[in-house]
């Protein structure tokens, strides 16, 4: 079963405006982790925000945000002002601390526009 | 630390041709995971090993395909008999079970099978 779900495999946004990436997941834990990471096209995975299960505030790291709703188990990127460099792959993701898996889903394209 | 060391960076080999991925985890870090990534499938986990041990390689795909990790610093993935199929970029992955932080990603090695 899929663990992680990106729905949107194409983004634009305008430079400068705010852009949300979708990510939902599925697990019957209690204790996880959600992840992101932006992979530009020359092909590294860099890491960019965290959030714990247990964690009552959003992350926030920067211009990324992280819109934690854990009853509706979604944890959506809000990239603020978006940049020319923030074109890239966006990747969620979900580490299980009981087998300490992590599960990815299929990514977002973003293209930020000038 | 480097961070994970992936050699090579891109490898071409003929099709029918060994293959071998090398993956040198962060010091310290008792989980590696060996991810394969492609256009039409995405991310897709191969095998994990805890301590050394293999822990689920259910996403190995064929007999060609098999992991070794001889010890905590080193891991190996090898290909054989090599097919065009399995052009892909392959990624070495480490985490500390005790800390709930993301998965540092290697470079990756690009393979193209001709």
């Amino acid at each position: 079963a899929q663990k992680i779900t990106q729905t949107q495999p194409g983004m634009f946004v305008q430079e400068k405006e705010a852009v949300t990436l979708d990510c939902t997941y599925d697990t019957s834990d209690q204790s996880y982790g959600l992840f992101w990471y932006k992979q530009p096209s020359s092909g590294e995975m860099i890491f960019l925000i965290y959030q714990g299960s247990y964690d009552e505030q959003n992350a926030t790291e920067g211009r990324y945000s992280l819109n934690f709703q854990k009853a509706r188990k979604s944890a959506n990127l809000v990239i603020s002002a978006s940049q020319l460099g923030d074109s890239a792959m966006y990747f969620c993701a979900m580490r299980d601390y009981t087998g300490n898996q992590f599960y990815f889903g299929t990514g977002t394209s973003l293209t930020v526009i000038p | 630390d480097a961070g994970v060391i992936q050699s090579p960076r891109h490898e071409v080999t003929e099709m029918g041709q060994e293959v071998t991925l090398r993956c040198k985890p962060i010091s310290g870090h008792d989980y590696l995971f060996w991810y394969r990534q492609t256009m039409m499938r995405g991310l897709e986990l191969l095998i994990y090993f805890n301590n050394n041990v293999p822990i689920d390689d259910s996403g190995m795909p064929e007999d060609r395909f098999s992991a070794k990790m001889p010890n905590a610093s080193f891991s190996t993935l090898k290909i054989q008999p090599s097919e065009p199929r399995d052009s892909a970029v392959y990624f070495c992955a480490s985490i500390d079970r005790a800390m709930n932080t993301e998965a540092f990603f290697g470079q990756g090695t690009r393979l193209t099978v001709v």
